[in-house]
């Protein structure tokens, strides 16, 4: 099946910094989706990127279908984005696979 | 905005008993999905169920698991016998089934097997 590599697998950060997540994935895909799990479990849903890039406020995304990667950027980091950061890709028209997810801990 | 719901959020079991976790998936999506994560791991694929029956499954879904949509809006997961290594976050998730191919996510069942 594809798999998908997510990096750093840990990441410390004073609020106000910048950061960039990557994931890498070893097939071609029709969907590929940044989610964020706060500290209650809730997945929540950040950006469907299959190509291109989005933004959404301090967060964007830019995903290059052709290289296998994709990038997340949180700029101006806070506190409450702290937690872990999953990519998930979907080959067929089914299921998603996740990556091992990066923790991030933003700090006051 | 239109949202995944699921109930209930926190379920706690004895080992030996059935379980069902309920789900209501967006109104008009048409694709239905189970994901579970064990505490400090990654999400991991249950099953999808479009047009009342199972499309795909993993090899975690044995015969211990069962999905069902009883009615028109429900979409439900049943563990007959639950054991302690059911212990996990059971996500549901639906999707449209049409570009953009988007999965929406549930808050998760937090289900405790004692």
């Amino acid at each position: 099946g594809i798999q998908v590599e997510q990096s750093p697998p840990d990441l410390i950060l004073q609020e106000g910094a910048n950061s960039t997540l990557r994931c890498n994935f070893s097939d071609s895909v029709n969907n590929l989706q940044w989610f964020h799990q706060n500290p209650w479990g809730q997945l929540i849903n950040l950006f469907y990127i299959p190509s291109g890039t989005k933004q959404n406020g301090r967060l964007s995304a830019t995903t290059v279908a052709t290289e296998r990667y994709s990038l997340l950027y949180i700029s101006s980091s806070q506190t409450t984005d702290s937690g872990v950061y999953f990519c998930a890709v979907e080959r067929g028209y089914s299921t998603l696979t996740f990556g091992k997810g990066t923790m991030l801990l933003v700090s006051p | 905005e239109p949202e995944v719901t699921q109930t209930p959020s926190h379920q706690v079991t004895q080992m030996g008993q059935e379980v069902i976790l309920r789900c209501v998936p967006i109104s008009n999506h048409l694709y239905f999905y189970w994901y579970r994560q064990i505490l400090g791991q990654k999400v991991e694929f249950l099953v999808s169920f479009y047009n009342n029956e199972i499309s795909e499954k993993s090899e975690i879904f044995d015969d211990q698991f069962s999905v069902e949509r009883p009615d028109g809006s429900n979409f439900t997961l049943k563990i007959r016998s639950t054991k302690l290594e059911d212990s996990a976050m059971y996500f549901c998730a639906s999707s449209a089934g049409t570009t953009p191919y988007e999965q929406y996510f549930g808050p998760g069942t937090r289900l405790t097997v004692t």
